[in-house]
C-alpha cells in the first residue's frame, strides 16, 4: 500500500543553521509533494509543494528536492530562525481521480537561539 | 474571513457518549475532508467528500458518520466513544477532488474521552 517515510523525527539546529527533512515514497504514480508545517496547538498550513514535473524549487529559504527515480524528496531550511520551530510533514498524492493525501509522520524541528 | 472552521474547539466527554463536530468553509471549494491527528501527530483522512458525495471513505469503524448538507459544511458524529477516540480532528477543504490543490486545515477540534 501506500507509504511515505520521514526522517529525522527530530531535529535540534542552532538559530542561522540549515536543516534538511527527508521523505521516500512507495507510490511510483505519486506526482504531488507537498509539505505541511504544524505549529504547536495549530492547524497543518502548506509551506511549499513541487510536482513530478520539476526537480527543485524554491521560496525564499525554503527548498525542495525531488528525486523521482529514487523515490525521495527532501525539504531545505536556510538560514533557521526560532519562528521555524515546528513539526514538518511531507506528503505525497496522485494527482487524478479520487486521491488521498499520504502523509509522513512529521519532524520535530527545534531551532535555538 | 476565517476560511475554514470548526465547532467546537475543545470536547471532553464520557465513554459510550454521542458527539458531533462541525466545519464549514468559505472558500468555495468542492471537497472537504476528515482527518485525525492522534497523540504521536500521525495524521490520517478518515473520509472526503465531493460537492456532497462521499468520495473517500477509510477504515473507520461504522460508529464515525460523516453528512455534508452542503458543498460548504461536513460534519462528523460518532456514537458510542472509546478512549481511543481521543485525538485532534481537523476539517480540510480543496479546490478539486482531483490532487494537486492545497488542502486548507481548520483549527482542529480537541476530543478527550475519558
Amino acid at each position: 500500500g501506500e507509504n511515505v517515510e520521514q526522517h529525522p523525527s527530530t531535529l535540534s539546529v542552532q538559530e542561522g543553521d540549515s536543516a534538511v527533512i527527508k521523505c521516500t515514497y512507495s507510490d511510483s504514480a505519486s506526482n504531488y509533494f507537498p509539505w505541511y508545517k504544524q505549529e504547536l496547538g495549530k492547524r497543518p498550513q502548506l509551506i511549499i509543494d513541487i510536482r513530478s514535473n520539476v526537480g527543485e524549487k524554491k521560496d525564499q529559504r525554503i527548498a525542495v528536492t525531488l528525486n523521482k527515480t529514487a523515490k525521495h524528496f527532501s525539504l531545505h531550511i536556510t538560514e533557521t530562525q526560532p519562528e521555524d520551530s515546528a513539526v514538518y510533514f511531507c506528503a505525497t498524492q496522485f494527482s487524478g481521480g479520487y486521491n488521498k493525501l499520504i502523509f509522513g509522520a512529521g519532524t520535530r524541528l527545534a531551532v535555538h537561539p | 474571513d476565517t476560511a475554514v472552521s470548526q465547532t467546537p474547539k475543545y470536547l471532553v466527554t464520557q465513554m459510550g457518549n454521542d458527539k458531533s463536530i462541525k466545519c464549514e468553509q468559505n472558500l468555495g471549494h468542492d471537497t472537504m475532508y476528515w482527518y485525525k491527528q492522534d497523540s504521536k501527530k500521525f495524521l490520517k483522512i478518515m473520509f472526503s467528500y465531493n460537492n456532497k458525495e462521499l468520495i473517500i471513505n477509510e477504515t473507520v469503524p461504522n460508529r464515525f458518520s460523516p453528512k455534508s448538507p452542503d458543498k460548504a459544511h461536513l460534519n462528523l458524529h460518532i456514537n458510542s466513544l472509546e478512549l481511543g477516540d481521543s485525538a485532534v480532528y481537523f476539517c480540510a477543504s480543496s479546490q478539486d477532488y482531483q490532487g494537486g490543490y492545497e488542502q486548507y486545515f481548520g483549527p482542529g477540534t480537541r476530543l478527550t474521552v475519558t
